[in-house]
């Protein structure tokens, strides 16, 4: 079965400081990975997406990903935090499994980024 | 551009009462449609998903039922709420395609008294 794990329910970053949020993933195949911000009272909003390629992926915000296959990871960085960034991320693959409807995401990840 | 719209933004319902959730996506054609449910701001579960006219998935078995009377029109209902289907209801489309990420209306807050 396909499944996507965020091993961390919460991250504090310091704005301005790196940060990263985790992401590893179990795919039969070739991996279709997302991520994706939630903000308070609203819908999730695509921010960048691993398909094929360079393994450093560039999305919106300043946000980037590092898909590392040998460690089945896709940890989503930005090199500086705004306060503006905390929100809930989500990690997603794509269910090539069952015929590539459906997206699953992971549980989620609460970022603080303080001030 | 693409745009998907959800209503209402908040409910509230007795239990017992039907429910109707409307979500319509405009600027495409033929999407893939979704109904997510996403319990104290964590997790999203999948409840439905279409790919076509009258072409439903039931992904839990459950209080609610989905239609899809038009291409783009996507609408959540039960006949009568449980105070267990409180949540947030998330809409979503996506262009066919492995590559294809999806798109979320705003949701509604649902809350059953």
């Amino acid at each position: 079965a396909q499944s996507v794990a965020q091993p961390e329910d919460q991250v504090n970053v310091a704005e301005g400081n790196p940060l990263t949020v985790k992401c590893t993933y179990s795919v039969s195949g070739n991996p279709y990975l997302f991520w994706y911000v939630q903000y308070p009272n609203r819908g999730l909003q695509f921010l960048l997406k691993y398909i094929t390629g360079d393994n450093l992926v560039k999305g919106s915000y300043g946000f980037e990903a590092e898909f590392n296959k040998s460690q089945t990871s896709f940890h989503l960085k930005k090199p500086s935090a705004l306060v503006s960034d905390s929100a809930l991320y989500f990690c997603a693959v794509r269910d090539t499994y069952t015929g590539g409807f459906k997206t699953i995401f992971g549980a989620g990840t609460r970022l603080f980024v303080k001030a | 551009s693409q745009t998907i719209h959800q209503w209402p933004a908040t409910l509230v319902q007795p239990v017992g009462s039907p429910l109707s959730l409307e979500c319509t996506v405009e600027g495409t054609s033929n999407p893939n449609l979704y109904w997510y449910r996403q319990a104290a701001g964590r997790g999203l579960q999948l409840l439905f998903y279409s790919i076509g006219i009258d072409q439903i998935s039931s992904e839990v078995p459950q209080n609610l039922s989905a239609s899809r009377p038009q291409d783009r029109q996507f609408i959540l209902s039960s006949k009568k709420l449980l105070l267990s289907d409180s949540g947030f209801y998330l809409c979503a489309w996506s262009p066919t395609g492995f590559n294809q990420p999806q798109h979320f209306g705003d949701g509604t807050r649902l809350s059953i008294l």
